[in-house]
C-alpha cells in the first residue's frame, strides 16, 4: 500500500516550458487535492477534485490546469512555467472530501523555474 | 471567512524540555481543527484533529492539543521533546461548507541537544 505517490521528485524548467506533475493514490479515496508550499505561507490549495469527473479551483489556480484521469490519478499541468511557480507541490487525497476527513499527502515535487 | 494564524514562525527548544506551538483560528461557525507535521523532505502527516467532544485531543508521538472556544485557540503541546521532533508543524481548519483545509503559515520546531 503505497498511499499517495508523486512524480517527479525534482524538476528544473526554463521560463515558458510546460510540464505535468503526476499524482496517484491507492486508497480508493474520492477526493484529491493539489497544493503549493512556499516559505512563510503554509500550504495553499491550487485545485481540487471532490470526486472522479469533477474539478474545482482553489485559492491560487492561475497558471495551472488539472485533470482527474480516473479515481486514482490527478495531474497538475503548468502550460507556460514562470519563476513565480517555483515551489514545492504536494498532492493529497481524502476518503470523501468531508469536513472531518483526514487528508493524506504525497512526498512532494520540488520545482524550480529559471 | 475562516482563517488560521500560527503565532510563532520558529520555536527553538532543548531536548527533553516542554514545548507549546500556538495556533489561533477565526470562524463564526463550528470548527474542525487539525495539526499536521512535516518532517524534513517529506509530505505532511496528521498529528491529531479536533472534531467534537473532549477539548483535550491526544495525537501521535506524545503530542496533544487543547481546543479553547472562548480564546479561539488550538495550541499543540508536548511535555518532553526529542531530537526527532524537529519538523515543521501546521495548524489547519476545515472550511465549513466545502471541507477544504485552510492552513496556517507553519511553525518550525528546532530541538537542540
Amino acid at each position: 500500500n503505497a498511499g499517495v505517490t508523486q512524480t517527479p521528485k525534482f524538476q528544473v524548467l526554463k521560463t515558458g516550458q510546460s510540464m505535468t506533475l503526476q499524482c496517484a493514490q491507492d486508497m480508493n479515496h474520492n477526493s484529491m487535492y493539489w497544493y503549493r508550499q512556499d516559505p512563510g505561507m503554509g500550504l495553499r490549495l491550487i485545485y481540487y477534485s471532490a470526486s472522479e469527473g469533477t474539478t474545482d479551483k482553489g485559492e491560487v489556480p492561475n497558471g495551472y490546469n488539472v485533470s482527474r484521469l480516473n479515481k486514482r490519478e490527478f495531474s497538475l499541468r503548468l502550460e507556460s512555467a514562470a519563476p513565480s511557480q517555483t515551489s514545492v507541490y504536494f498532492c493529497a487525497s481524502s476518503p470523501t472530501g468531508g469536513i472531518t476527513d483526514t487528508q493524506y499527502f504525497g512526498p512532494g515535487t520540488r520545482l524550480t523555474v529559471l | 471567512a475562516q482563517s488560521v494564524t500560527q503565532l510563532d514562525s520558529q520555536v527553538p527548544v532543548f531536548e527533553e524540555a516542554p514545548v507549546e506551538l500556538r495556533c489561533n483560528y477565526s470562524s463564526s461557525v463550528s470548527v474542525y481543527l487539525f495539526w499536521y507535521v512535516q518532517y524534513p523532505n517529506q509530505g505532511l502527516q496528521l498529528l491529531l484533529k479536533y472534531l467534537s467532544g473532549s477539548t483535550l485531543v491526544k495525537g501521535i508521538n506524545g503530542f496533544e492539543a487543547e481546543f479553547n472556544k472562548s480564546q479561539t485557540s488550538f495550541h499543540l503541546r508536548k511535555p518532553s521533546v526529542h531530537i526527532s521532533d524537529t519538523a515543521e508543524y501546521f495548524c489547519a481548519v476545515s472550511q465549513s461548507n466545502t471541507g477544504k483545509l485552510i492552513f496556517g503559515q507553519g511553525t518550525t520546531l528546532q530541538v537542540k541537544p
